[in-house]
């Protein structure tokens, strides 16, 4: 079936880097983009950027511009996120999902089961 | 950004109950918003999409109406399985905003 698997939690020290991946399977990965999304306790999902699966091209959240890079491996249907200069601000959980068009990048019908970060001295 | 401001935060409701939950955003978006279901320790399921179009699989116990501003989420006869949190999304302008939730539980 239609899944995206995402790799496990992570515990990181303030200033240190994260990369979290997520593999597609069950769909043809270069048709659809990927987004990520986060969600820190007690607060709501905040969409973090976008990748296209096809071309690579990439839209970051303003906020989070310059410390976040998102790539992809067509060879092995994984998209990866990577999030530099952690503070505790980034402990969240961590979603990639699949946006349901191919066209469009903004309603997202499939989701990996997230991926806890704590970022702790 | 367009702020999504959900409500009520929480709600308590019994089985068989017909519930609605509010969304509204900070400026006009015309159709453009989706609702998901958000169960602990699960990811997101996406349930209504461009307003009022049911996600394929979704009962039909789920509907969603509104335009512009203003959006609500009915469930129609609560079941069991729908205790959990809602979340609106815009899907209009890129970032794409959600709304905080409004966690449903059982009376």
């Amino acid at each position: 079936q239609v899944q995206l698997v995402q790799s496990g939690a992570e515990v990181k020290k303030p200033g240190a880097s994260v990369r979290v991946s997520c593999k597609a399977s069950g769909y043809a990965f270069t048709k659809n983009g990927i987004i990520w999304v986060r969600q820190a306790r007690g607060q709501g999902l905040e969409w973090m950027g976008w990748i296209s699966a096809s071309t690579g091209d990439t839209k970051y959240a303003q906020k989070i511009q310059g410390r976040v890079t998102m790539t992809r491996d067509t060879s092995t249907s994984t998209a990866y996120m990577e999030l530099r200069s952690l503070t505790s601000d980034d402990t969240a959980v961590y979603y990639c999902a699949r946006p349901k068009n191919t066209v469009t990048d903004d309603t997202f019908d499939i989701w990996g089961q997230g991926t806890m970060v704590t970022v702790s001295a | 950004d367009i702020q999504m401001t959900q409500s009520p935060s929480s709600l308590s409701a019994s089985v068989g109950d017909r519930v609605t939950i509010t969304c509204r955003a900070s400026e006009t978006i015309g159709r453009y918003l989706n609702w998901y279901q958000h169960k602990p320790g699960k990811a997101p399921n996406l349930l209504i999409y461009a307003a009022l179009s049911l996600q394929t699989g979704v009962p039909s116990r789920f509907s969603g109406s509104g335009s512009g501003t203003d959006f609500t989420l009915t469930i129609s006869s609560l079941q069991p399985e729908d205790f959990a949190t809602y979340i609106c999304q815009q899907s209009y302008a890129s970032p794409y905003t959600f709304g905080q939730g409004t966690k449903l539980e059982i009376k």
